[in-house]
């Protein structure tokens, strides 16, 4: 089975431009989580999708959003872009059920400049 | 709000050493706790899962342990080997919180 895949790995953008990430989930998963991992803050969660519907959402200002497709594909997108935002966003899937495993990407570097 | 903690931040042994990492927690009333490995660079590696009703779960050299009433999980690691080294972390998941993580360094 192919793991979880994350497009593109490596992004640079400048500040006030927005940007779209890509996760594609273990097949038959349905559920999707994304997470942003930087230095200073570690690993944070920003939002879960379950059945083309947000089920958890972190902490994050609402530059920060996502969708999911009904092929359980997700895409995050963050607006406005500040330096801060520069990260290693991650995104996990699994099947859904509470309790269970994630199994995470490889994530996409994200470099603002 | 949760808050996880994982002691040490860095910790370097020889090869072969067993070896315990710690996991704390502040809330227990958590679904479960997961042990993640990170390679510089990459994405978790799921290791274990522990369920709130479980106390422990063992997968070859690996152990992780569940006090939800002391609020602590640990991991032990057996025959500790280079290929070993990574940054752990550790997850509560009600929300999915994780701690900093501790480096590990297996030094041939």
């Amino acid at each position: 089975k192919a793991g979880v895949t994350q497009t593109p790995r490596y992004l640079i953008k400048t500040r006030g431009q927005q940007v779209t990430l890509s996760c594609s989930p273990i097949s038959g998963h349905r559920s999707v989580s994304w997470y942003q991992q930087t230095p200073g803050q570690g690993l944070q969660f920003l939002f879960e999708y379950f059945s083309e519907t947000q089920r958890n959402k972190g902490n994050f200002p609402g530059r920060f959003s996502g969708r999911q497709f009904s092929n359980s594909r997700s895409e995050m997108n963050v607006s406005t872009l500040e330096l801060g935002d520069s990260a290693l966003y991650l995104c996990a899937s699994s099947l859904g059920q509470d309790g269970e495993t994630q199994y995470f990407g490889p994530g996409t570097r994200l470099l603002v400049l | 709000k949760q808050e996880v903690t994982q002691i040490p931040a860095a910790l370097s042994v020889p090869e072969g050493e067993n070896l315990v990492l710690n996991c704390s927690f502040t809330d227990s009333a958590i679904y479960n706790l997961q042990w993640f490995r990170q390679d510089p660079g990459k994405g978790l590696t799921s290791l274990l899962l522990i369920q709130s009703s479980q106390r422990e779960q063992t997968s070859g050299r690996l152990n992780a342990s569940l006090d939800k009433s002391s609020g602590r999980s640990t991991l032990y690691i057996a025959a500790s080997q280079p290929g070993d080294s990574a940054t752990y972390l550790c997850a509560v998941q009600d929300d999915m919180r994780f701690g900093a993580g501790t480096r590990l360094t297996v030094k041939p």
